[in-house]
């Protein structure tokens, strides 16, 4: 079973302010490593599928990187808005994905 | 487009009931998922499927069986249900091993009450 952590548990800031959160995941035998948006009583949507160490996805104001051999991947969000709050879940396998536990961010207006 | 539909949405029984959650896909996806998302832990799998007639334990299978009789139709079924499965439950699936093209689709969760 592999072991998916994610940093912080939670986090506010202020509407502008850019932000970060960590993914870490073994580096052994790394397939793909996915980051979901999960608003709350919705379902989780899918943000980026990365594969290959040093890869980079942006999505908007959203973007993504992957290191692969150090087992880590960060999600950045530039000029955070309200609508950004959800929390943002990671995941890491083959097709039997394991989630970590989410960074919940609360944009404050 | 309905994606993954889960039923039913919300649930309450009874200590030793059974039960079973119908989850439906439309994409022809290959891989099923079963989840379910506690305060603090997560998403951990339950049950998991590759293929039609085809099903496999995850992190936490026990007190749940699946069934997986049509490619379209992933089922969890409770046989005694128990408080500690108080949770709300994910269907999700995925289309194939390709590594760029496996999101997994998830539907709204059930919410399920055990008292």
């Amino acid at each position: 079973i592999l072991n998916v952590e994610q940093s912080p548990q939670s986090l506010h800031v202020q509407e502008g302010d850019s932000t970060n959160f960590t993914c870490s995941f073994p580096s052994s035998n790394f397939y793909a490593l996915h980051w979901y948006r999960w608003e709350t009583a919705k379902s989780p949507e899918a943000l980026f599928v990365m594969t290959l160490n040093g890869d980079e996805k942006k999505k908007g104001r959203i973007s993504a990187t992957l290191n692969t051999k150090e087992g880590y991947s960060y999600l950045y969000i530039k000029g955070s808005q309200p609508e950004d709050s959800a929390t943002y879940l990671c995941a890491s396998g083959t097709y039997k994905y394991i989630f970590g536990t989410g960074t919940r961010l609360k944009v404050l207006a | 487009n309905a994606g993954v539909t889960q039923t039913p949405k919300f649930r309450v029984l009874k200590t030793g009931q059974s039960m079973t959650l119908l989850c439906a896909q439309d994409m022809n996806h290959e891989y099923m998922y079963w989840y379910r998302q506690d305060p603090g832990m997560g998403l951990r799998l339950i049950h998991y499927s590759v293929g039609e007639g085809t099903t496999a334990k995850g992190e936490v299978p026990d007190g749940y069986n699946v069934s997986r009789l049509k490619k379209q139709n992933f089922l969890l079924g409770l046989e005694s249900a128990a408080p500690s499965q108080t949770s709300v439950y994910f269907c999700a699936s995925s289309y194939s091993t390709d590594r760029l093209r496996n999101t997994i689709y998830f539907g709204e969760g059930s919410w399920l009450t055990v008292v």
